[in-house]
């Protein structure tokens, strides 16, 4: 029973354009969700995150949307860099367990120059 | 800064033996927890420690234990190795107070553990 889950394992988008980066979870508990954004051989790093009473986030390129009646978010990345091709790991956690993060299986994003 | 310091980086077991993957974090972060992925997966929670002396069991804990003596040190023994622990283990923090905001997690570069 996956609580959080990227139905996308891979998006292919050209530099410039959007990459929109979807996840789903099931449990209503979830009070933040988080994108981690990760390169090979290294740790996941913290991007952007948005908590459960808020429908949008942003920072610079990166924007994150929430609709909780769906009980989907998306990340937004406008302009889409090469750089920014990554494994992106979409994560929740809820309040009451703040210690313990669920995690979706990953996007692999490549952005072609 | 360190930040959070996983060693060894690669290890090779055979079936049955036992090890310890080692993670320190040097910012005082309360919250520690071990993961691991395997190839087209997430990262999936083993254990995890609110604080030194608290660690609880997360998604995957059978065949893993922990225990959080101090702030700083959190190792992942494996008791008896087995093919299917084979994976890329990462250890993450996460600083105090985060109860009323977003579980931020700094992750360690990770430790590739290969079973044979």
């Amino acid at each position: 029973d996956q609580q959080v889950k990227q139905n996308s394992p891979s998006l292919s988008v050209q530099e410039g354009r959007i990459s929109i980066l979807n996840c789903d979870y099931t449990n209503s508990m979830f009070d933040y969700f988080l994108w981690y954004k990760k390169y090979p051989a290294e740790g996941p790093t913290f991007l952007i995150s948005i908590s459960s009473i808020k429908d949008k986030n942003e920072d610079g390129r990166f924007t994150v949307f929430l609709n909780k009646s769906a009980k989907h978010l998306s990340l937004h990345i406008v302009p889409s860099q090469p750089g920014d091709s990554a494994v992106y790991f979409c994560a929740a956690s809820a309040r009451t367990n703040a210690g313990k993060s669920t995690f979706g299986d990953g996007t692999t994003l490549t952005v072609k120059p | 800064n360190a930040g959070v310091t996983q060693t060894p980086k690669f290890q090779v077991l055979k079936t049955g033996q036992s090890m310890t993957l080692q993670c320190a974090q040097d910012m005082n972060h309360e919250y520690m927890s071990w993961y691991r992925q395997d190839p087209g997966m997430g990262l999936r929670l083993i254990h995890y420690s609110v604080g030194a002396g608290i660690t609880d069991q997360g998604e995957v804990p059978n065949g893993y234990n922990v225990s959080r003596s101090t702030t700083e040190d959190f190792p992942l023994r494996l008791l008896s190795a087995a093919p299917s622990q084979t994976s890329v283990y990462f250890c993450a923090s996460s600083p105090p107070g985060q109860v009323s905001g977003a579980n931020v997690l700094t992750f360690g570069a990770g430790s590739r553990l290969t079973v044979l």
